[in-house]
């Protein structure tokens, strides 16, 4: 079964900033099953990313994927204090054990 | 618009079972894969089962496999899980998700609200 381990656990970054998300897989996996999602304090998880790098309906083109093998990225341009979340990544019946991204 | 709605969570003693439901509306239920995902409180999401559009296959983590038991009603739109021989570590928030695409296995376009259940004496 493939290990997804995310990092840095949390990540704390200033308005405007871009945050950078990692991913990365214990054995090599299609990237068309990569999904990224986002969960708010109280809230379901959200679908941000699918397939590494197809945004999902409706999410803003600050939010990008990228990545392939082993090694995936999310990448948060001009942070927003309504980005403060829980990030996610999943593949098939894994889920990474999240990034808490934080305001400064 | 897509919208799926839990229900079945609760209180439930050490040993015991519960039914959770899931209902679905605004998409075509028997063409999509649909899936439970599970969150511990203040833990990450635990992916539990899934089934395909045609209920054909299923799948289960290993940490519920031979208790839970996932099933669909596509006459009714209606997504099931049976949870039995409960125990403390099944105290969570119950999410179903549905799938992309028909396969039981993949990604999560839409998740419920959750319900929660309590496995307390």
């Amino acid at each position: 079964e493939i290990v997804l381990t995310q990092s840095p656990g949390t990540l704390s970054l200033s308005p405007g900033e871009r945050a950078t998300l990692s991913c990365r897989a214990s054995q090599l996996f299609s990237s068309t099953y990569l999904a990224w999602y986002q969960q708010k304090p109280g809230q379901a998880p959200r679908l941000l990313i699918y397939g590494a790098s197809s945004r999902a309906t409706g999410i803003p083109d600050r939010f990008s994927g990228s990545g392939s093998g082993t090694d995936f990225t999310l990448s948060i341009s001009r942070l927003e204090p309504d980005d403060i979340a829980v990030y996610y990544c999943q593949q098939f019946s894994t889920f990474g054990q999240g990034t808490k991204v934080e305001i400064k | 618009e897509v919208e799926l709605l839990e229900s079945g969570g609760g209180l439930v003693q050490p040993g015991g079972s519960l039914r959770l439901s899931c209902t679905a509306s605004g998409f075509s239920f028997s063409s999509y894969g649909m899936s439970w995902v599970r969150q511990a409180p203040g833990k990450g999401l635990e992916w539990l089962s899934s089934i395909s559009g045609t209920g054909s296959s299923t799948y289960y983590a290993d940490s519920v496999k031979g208790r839970f038991s996932i099933s669909r009603d596509n006459s009714k739109n209606t997504l099931f899980l049976e949870m039995n021989s409960l125990g403390a570590e099944d105290t969570a928030v119950y999410y179903c998700a549905k799938g992309r695409g028909v396969a039981a296995r993949g990604n999560f376009d839409y998740w419920g609200q959750g319900t929660l259940v309590t496995v307390s004496s």
